[in-house]
């Protein structure tokens, strides 16, 4: 079945630090990859997607890139900010039921402190 | 700016009473989700509706649980009658037909004693 493993927190940083946070996949089929994020007291909301290999999906100075050949979705940053403070959580679509169902990681904290 | 909504955003009961969860999905979104969150499991899906028809509901517990989705404006999780592990965040999201992105509510917090 499909799954998504994702790097283990809590990852703790200092302002203006580079982020990455690793996620790897297993999946019949070629699937969609997501980020989202959940602020405290929030529900998810999708940060960023891509839908084919070598896409990258970009958001609010995030990116992630797909790799076929790694089955990678890693998350990035170039400078983090206090407020992106919150938990990521990496995900693909089943295309077996049209793209709609998703498998979940298991969430990585992120802290950024001033 | 359209979102899902989720009633009660709280809730605290003793085990044994029934609980009832209520969902508004975004308008025209016709994919509807609800998920469980716990700090040991992470977040799990336990059913799904589309245009209200059920299309999935292996992961929740039969016994216990049951979701349906009165109207398209309205969608329910109910667990009867209610447990101490049933205690976690309860998340309702919606899916616009032909978009594989989904929109999820603030949650309701659910605490079983």
């Amino acid at each position: 079945g499909n799954s998504v493993t994702q790097m283990e927190g809590p990852v703790t940083l200092s302002e203006e630090a580079f982020l990455t946070i690793n996620c790897t996949y297993t999946a019949t089929g070629y699937p969609s990859l997501f980020w989202y994020v959940q602020y405290p007291g929030e529900g998810l909301q999708l940060l960023l997607k891509a839908t084919k290999a070598d896409d990258k999906g970009s958001n609010k100075g995030f990116e992630a890139t797909y790799r076929k050949e790694t089955t990678s979705f890693h998350l990035e940053k170039g400078s983090v900010q206090v407020s992106d403070s919150a938990v990521y959580f990496c995900a693909l679509s089943d295309p077996n039921f049209g793209n709609e169902k998703l498998t979940f990681g298991t969430g990585t904290r992120l802290t950024i402190i001033p | 700016d359209a979102r899902v909504t989720q009633t009660p955003r709280h809730k605290v009961t003793e085990m044994g009473q029934e609980v009832t969860m209520r969902c508004q999905p975004i308008l025209g979104h016709n994919t509807v989700f609800w998920y469980r969150q716990t700090m040991m499991q992470g977040l799990e899906l336990l059913a799904y509706f589309r245009n209200r028809a059920p299309l999935d509901d292996s992961g929740m517990p039969k016994d216990r649980f049951s979701a349906e989705m009165p109207d398209a404006t309205l969608a329910t999780l109910k667990i009867q009658p209610s447990e101490p592990r049933d205690s976690a965040v309860y998340f309702c999201a919606s899916q616009p037909g032909g978009e594989d992105t989904q929109y999820f509510g603030p949650g309701t917090r659910l605490t079983v004693l």
